[in-house]
């Protein structure tokens, strides 16, 4: 079975240039998560989804994040205008909803914005 | 405040021996879940094992136990016979309800180097 995939895996971009992280989960899982992985924070989860609806979107830094999920195989992260600072290890989860929920995670996007 | 606490940043251990990663956490619900993820240099996360609160027998899969200890609340993941390949960060978890809906909390990774 495929797990979750993630597009691209690796991103350089220049500052100021607008960013699009890709994710399809895992088929019938339906709930959809957005992670940013960086040494000086860890884990931070920045948006999830149920059922295609997002449920908490608290830990988007800022506007210039933004989250959708137009169905239930395919989701987006954007960053417009990407910044220095926004350079991270991106992750997307997905989960079944069953009892146990566990939360199984892409291969990650290495972001770099120069 | 701090729900999940990994008090080891790093550990090295010696090839075939047994490995305990500590992990403490804070909760008030009575339902919740306990996970540890494994994440390599490669950067994936792992999922390694699972643990309910309501679950009387301690979880293991293959080399992977999870000593639950829910009085102290408690969670370590224990590695029996370790190996080269179980250098890597690891990450207890546990799952907080909000409402209908549900947050993992993570912990900040114990980094475990297996010495050969």
């Amino acid at each position: 079975d495929a797990g979750v995939i993630q597009s691209p895996r690796h991103e350089v971009t220049e500052m100021g240039q607008e960013v699009t992280l890709r994710c399809k989960p895992i088929s019938g899982h339906n709930s959809l998560f957005w992670y940013r992985q960086t040494m000086m924070r860890g884990l931070e989860l920045l948006i999830y989804f149920n059922n295609n609806v997002p449920i908490d979107d608290s830990g988007m830094p800022e506007d210039r994040f933004s989250a959708k999920m137009p169905n239930a195989s395919f989701s987006t992260l954007k960053i417009q205008p990407s910044e220095p600072r926004d350079s991270a290890v991106y992750f997307c989860a997905s989960s079944s909803g069953d009892l146990q929920e566990t939360q199984y995670f892409g291969p990650g996007t290495r972001l770099l914005v120069l | 405040a701090q729900k999940i606490t990994q008090t080891q940043p790093g550990m090295f251990v010696q090839e075939k021996e047994a490995v305990t990663l500590d992990c403490t956490y804070d909760t008030s619900d009575q339902s919740y879940g306990l996970f540890w993820y494994k994440q390599p240099s490669s950067g994936e996360m792992i999922f390694l094992i699972y643990q309910g609160s309501y679950d009387e027998q301690n979880a293991t899969e293959g080399r992977y136990s999870l000593n639950f200890q829910k009085a102290r609340k408690s969670a370590n993941l224990v590695i029996s016979a370790s190996q080269l390949g179980d250098s890597a960060m690891y990450f207890c978890a546990m799952r907080e309800h909000q409402g209908s809906n549900y947050q993992l909390i993570w912990g900040a990774g114990t980094k475990l180097i297996i010495k050969p």
